[in-house]
């Protein structure tokens, strides 16, 4: 079972909404990612926070936006989205620390659909 | 650069039988490198991790990878395939940005196994 929650499993909005996905863990990590998956393709990072500042943006539209509040939580706030931003979105943590073997642990993911 | 391929986008194996996925890296230095599974509409779960310790992997559900470092390679295997393995299976090369890590994702190797 994975130790990285993600709510709402399913989310749908229309592009004038505002809406945000959440992800908690508690497994002490202190970098969290957020990836982005579309059909049939393996995950885009989109961002990455470490020590609760972001460290990477993977050149991401201004509508996504994210926010990490405190070690353990992670927030994506989707305003103004089109429809081809409906894919999977995929939050992740691990170990922050000067070592490419960190392993990274997935979340079971939000499904997002822009109408 | 980091980038990993995986040389087949589709895999069939019947019940019982040898599973081999296969993924080539490139890597300047020695890589950290992931098999991660992903089941259908679930998120991403750690099959196993090479970082330069043993050269054979061991990993969950019978999976074990070999790093060889003069073909470049991290294949995938399982002495016997269950239903329960039909999946997608990505292999992952592991960079370091500052205290966070960054994931390459090879493209993908869906995994059937028929009766």
């Amino acid at each position: 079972d994975t130790e990285v929650t993600q709510t709402p499993k399913h989310l749908v909005m229309g592009m004038t909404n505002k809406k945000s996905l959440k992800c908690e863990q508690h497994m002490g990590h202190r970098a969290m990612y957020w990836y982005k998956q579309k059909a049939k393709k393996p995950p885009e990072l989109m961002f990455v926070y470490s020590y609760e500042k972001l460290s990477i943006n993977e050149s991401v539209p201004s509508r996504f936006s994210p926010e990490c509040p405190n070690s353990s939580l992670l927030n994506l706030h989707l305003h103004a989205l089109q429809p081809e931003d409906s894919a999977l979105y995929l939050c992740a943590s691990s170990q922050a620390a000067r070592s490419s073997g960190n392993t990274i642990y997935f979340g079971e993911g939000s499904w997002l659909t822009v109408v | 650069a980091q980038s990993v391929t995986q040389l087949d986008s589709h895999v069939s194996v019947s019940e019982g039988t040898p599973v081999l996925l296969r993924c080539n890296y490139s890597s300047s230095y020695s890589p950290s490198l992931f098999w991660y599974v992903q089941h259908p509409n679930k998120g991403l779960q750690l099959l196993l991790k090479y970082t330069s310790a043993a050269t054979l992997v061991k990993g969950i559900n019978g999976f074990e990878a070999e790093f060889k470092k003069s073909e470049t390679s991290f294949h995938l295997t399982k002495p016997s395939a269950h239903m329960s393995d039909a999946a997608e299976y990505f292999c992952v090369v592991s960079d370091q940005t500052g205290t966070a890590s960054k994931l390459t994702f090879g493209t993908g190797t869906r995994l059937q196994v028929t009766l």
